[in-house]
């Protein structure tokens, strides 16, 4: 089954830029997915199709996905962002998800 | 505000079974694929199931296959997961979360229900 892997904790100070990298077999294939949860919430989709912000996402998050490897940016991070990321992808018309990586800004 | 609003979970014993339901409403529901997505207590997010709006394809993750049935009845603008043989890691909450009509990103989360499997 198709699998994909993120780091599980990234830190950040506030201000600063975050990266978020997910990996897969040739994930530059797939469009790929990134939500946000926060403690205690729901999931909220921030980036779509690789690159595509729903309305209501700020600027700052930006994605990219090339080769095996797709990027969750955050320019200018806030303490707000502190969350949960997960990345997603389809495969062979099942979901997969990646195991997640906490954001910390400090 | 468009919504889904699980229902249906609860305590049951390992070999036991729970039928959780959704509720859509202020989108078209029959137009769109429709996901349940659970997250065990502390863990990540798992893809457990999916449907075509007219529910004629069906797709499932491995772990669940041949226990667990998705089902909708867009009349009813609902959404079912009957879930049969539980088993202690099923334990988790389950969010119906809507799949969007061109991207099939999970536009759309509900709230989730918990089912919780022990003895």
């Amino acid at each position: 089954s198709y699998e994909l892997t993120q780091p599980p904790s990234v830190s950040v100070s506030p201000g600063q830029t975050a990266s978020i990298t997910c990996s897969g077999d040739k994930l530059g294939d797939k469009y790929v997915c990134w939500y946000q949860q926060k403690p205690g919430q729901s999931p909220v989709l921030v980036i779509y199709q690789d690159t595509k912000r729903p309305s209501g996402i700020p600027e700052r998050f930006s994605g990219s996905n090339s080769g095996n490897t797709a990027t969750l940016t955050i320019s200018g991070t806030q303490a707000m962002e502190e969350a949960d990321y997960y990345c997603q992808a389809w495969a062979s018309g099942t979901g997969v998800f990646g195991g997640g990586t906490k954001l910390t800004v400090l | 505000e468009v919504q889904l609003v699980e229902s249906g979970g609860g305590l049951v014993q390992p070999g036991g079974s729970l039928r959780l339901s959704c509720a859509a409403s202020r989108f078209t529901f029959s137009n769109y694929w429709m996901s349940w997505v659970r997250q065990a207590p502390g863990k990540g997010l798992e893809w457990v199931a999916n449907i075509k709006p007219d529910g004629s394809e069906i797709h499932y993750v491995d772990s669940v296959k041949g226990r667990f049935f998705i089902s909708r009845d867009n009349a009813k603008n609902s959404l079912y997961l009957q879930m049969n043989s539980l088993r202690v890691e099923d334990t988790a909450v389950y969010f119906c979360v809507r799949q969007d009509w061109g991207s099939w990103a999970f536009d759309i989360w509900g709230q989730g229900t918990v089912g919780i499997v022990s003895s």
